[in-house]
């Protein structure tokens, strides 16, 4: 079963809204989590670096304040789009890192975000 | 030039045939290497994780390194309809930003009955 779970799976929101996603490690802390976000037929691109307790680490490019990232505990990182315009319109993935089995590193289902 | 090269493909072939899946990086410091499949609308799903060169077969499916060609693959044999999805390869310098992945831009496959 999935070790990382994501929701919703599906939102679709008006154009200037806010929508959050959840992430949640199931079976394990995770101090780290990972959001990325993927355009149809295109690879996942990281979004930003989500740290339990502390401020989250964004990529070149992606606007701090439009996506605010909080991890208030070990098992639950949540991501929320603001003021969401049509062009957020995307798959937003979230991963966790799990050390102690193999160093491996799990993905939650995804979340579709459309923006009308 | 990207840090991570794949061929997107499509790539289309018959039931039982051997599949071939490769990734090219440039970035020396990768230490872990991955390979994910992912389905339409869903998250991706890890096959095989190798760390450093080498082999690993698991089952279907054989995951190479070569870190000195810095090139990847990943084989399928036997492969069956139910393996047409996006295959992805993906890369971990490790350390402190171990998780933070770097992909390639994904494989389409299909496989025909």
């Amino acid at each position: 079963g999935a070790v990382v779970s994501q929701h919703p799976s599906r939102v679709i929101c008006k154009s200037g809204t806010s929508v959050k996603i959840e992430c949640r490690s199931l079976d394990f802390q995770a101090t780290t989590m990972f959001w990325y976000r993927q355009f149809p037929k295109q690879s996942l691109m990281l979004m930003a670096t989500s740290n339990e307790g502390s401020k989250a680490t964004y990529e070149q490019g992606v606007e701090k304040d439009k996506f605010l990232i909080n991890h208030a505990s070990l098992t639950l990182s949540t991501l929320t789009v603001t003021s969401a315009h049509p062009e957020d319109s995307s798959f937003y993935i979230c991963s966790a890192p799990v050390h102690g089995r193999g160093n491996t590193i799990y993905f939650g289902e995804g979340s579709w975000l459309t923006v009308v | 030039q990207k840090e991570v090269e794949q061929d997107p493909g499509p790539l289309s072939v018959p039931e039982g045939a051997i599949v071939s899946l490769n990734c090219t990086y440039s970035n020396s410091a990768f230490q872990y290497f991955m390979w994910y499949r992912q389905y339409s609308r869903k998250g991706p799903e890890l096959l095989m994780y190798t760390y450093s060169s080498g082999n690993k077969e698991d089952g279907r499916f054989t995951a190479q390194v070569d870190k000195s060609s810095k090139y990847i693959s990943l084989f399928i044999r036997d492969s069956q309809p139910s393996d047409s999805a996006t295959y992805l390869c993906a890369m971990d310098a490790g350390g402190t930003s171990y998780g933070k992945l770097t992909f390639g831009q994904g494989t389409i496959l299909t496989v025909h009955p």
